[in-house]
């Protein structure tokens, strides 16, 4: 099974700020990978798939990049409806894998 | 647009089973393909199961290997999950999800979830 490590799996940050969250896979997932984000209570959203396709109707200050084994996705300006968790997936192979999120605070 | 809306959760005992259904509408539902995720409370997303389109291939979870079958039936646009032998640690929102090509696909649309929870 592929082991999907998420780093940090906690952060605190500023409206404004730009934010990096990073995933690596234990083995080679080409780029299928993809970031979800869940707000408390909510149902996961679907932000990017295949490591840097915007979901339809999400805000470009939303970006993912890497290949292989190493992603990340960045928020370029962080805004208040921002502050949720983050998942990433793998979507190379089964079983699906995801992180163990990242949990994004207001600072 | 895709709605999915799952049903069936509960309260149920150690050792009961349970089944689960998704109901699915706004797409051509015989060709995407569906899984199940679920996330135990404060905990993070684990896939649970999935099926392919015509419902011919199915993958599971080590973790439910043998106790859960996922099945569909495309002529209602429902899809199922019958939970059996259920342990402490299967309580959790299921949720549905689609994704359109059973092999690459990463869940695009998910339904609101069921809670089953597993206890005496």
């Amino acid at each position: 099974d592929v082991q999907m490590t998420q780093s940090p799996s906690a952060m605190s940050a500023s409206v404004g700020d730009r934010v990096t969250i990073t995933c690596r896979a234990s083995q080679g997932i080409y780029n299928y990978l993809a970031w979800f984000q869940q707000k408390p209570g909510k149902v996961p959203k679907r932000l990017i798939y295949a490591a840097s396709t915007l979901q339809s109707g999400v805000p470009s200050r939303f970006s993912g990049s890497g290949s292989g084994t190493e992603f990340t996705l960045t928020i370029s300006s962080l805004q208040p409806e921002d502050f949720a968790t983050y998942y990433c997936l793998q979507h190379n192979n089964y079983p699906r894998t995801f992180g163990q999120g990242t949990k994004v605070e207001l600072k | 647009e895709v709605q999915l809306l799952e049903s069936g959760g509960g309260l149920i005992q150690p050792g009961g089973s349970l089944r689960l259904s998704c109901a699915a509408s706004g797409l051509t539902f015989s060709t995407y393909a569906m899984s199940w995720v679920r996330q135990a409370p404060g905990k993070g997303l684990e896939w649970v199961s999935a099926i392919s389109g015509s419902g011919g291939t199915t993958y599971y979870a080590d973790s439910v290997k043998g106790r859960f079958t996922i099945s569909r039936d495309n002529s209602k646009h429902m899809l199922y999950l019958q939970l059996n032998s259920l342990r402490a640690e299967d309580t959790a929102v299921y949720y549905c999800a689609t994704h359109y090509d059973f092999w690459k696909g990463a869940f695009d649309s998910w339904g609101q979830g069921s809670l089953v929870t597993v206890s005496s």
